[in-house]
């Protein structure tokens, strides 16, 4: 059973540009959350999304939005980007009401 | 605003010793208390949770102890192993339901030593 996959592994971007990462969930799973984690600090929640919709979401700015397709799987763009948006992005997916769980991550930096 | 305080920042311990970090929150609304073990590269992994209609669960090696009047939680890690060493993250939610964003500790790195 597959778990969480997120893709790039890796992404350098230019300040300015637009960046889109994306998160396959574990096998049952409906709901899916993004997270970024700063180095050296614990995860920062960014929104979530179940049913194709964003449920909740953190203190991000609009630059920051996502989307969820029917398989499930979602996306994360972010545009304008800042040096300050350099971090790792974590996707989690859960069913609802059950623990999340985490896929490997995507490094991304902007330079 | 940081709504769950996690200490040490950073923690040596032999092989074999216990391993002993602590949380604390301030949102009376949290009631889902999970560990999350990362290692260097990875996302981080579910250890172990914790409601706080129970005081302590125990899973393996690992065991939550949780003071709902003092608002804290902690993680035990007995005979700890160098397998072990990573950093350590306590989070807390609201619980059950599409709304439930996890609030994230700062973390704590663990070294074990041989």
């Amino acid at each position: 059973d597959a778990g969480v996959t997120q893709s790039p592994t890796h992404l350098i971007k230019t300040r300015g540009q637009q960046v889109t990462l994306r998160c396959s969930p574990k096998s049952g799973h409906d709901t899916v959350s993004w997270y970024q984690q700063a180095l050296g600090q614990g995860p920062q929640f960014i929104f979530q999304y179940y049913e194709e919709e964003e449920r909740q979401r953190g203190n991000f700015p609009d630059r920051f939005s996502g989307h969820q397709f029917p398989n499930y799987s979602s996306e994360l763009n972010v545009n304008a980007l800042l040096l300050g948006d350099s971090a790792l992005y974590l996707c989690a997916s859960s069913r609802v009401g059950y623990e999340q769980y985490f896929g490997p991550g995507t490094r991304l930096t902007v330079t | 605003q940081q709504q769950v305080k996690q200490s040490p920042q950073s923690l040596i311990v032999q092989k074999g010793g216990i391993s002993i970090i602590n949380c604390a929150y301030e949102n009376t609304a949290f009631d889902y208390f999970p560990w999350y073990q990362q290692f260097p590269g990875k996302g981080p992994a579910l250890l172990i949770a914790i409601r706080p209609d129970v005081s302590e669960k125990k899973e393996g090696r690992f065991t939550i102890s949780f003071n709902k009047s003092a608002k804290q939680f902690s993680l035990h890690i007995m005979d700890s192993q160098p397998g072990d060493s990573a950093t350590y993250f306590c989070a807390a939610s609201t619980g059950p339901g599409t709304a439930s964003k996890l609030t994230f500790g700062t973390g704590t790195r663990l070294q074990v030593t041989l």
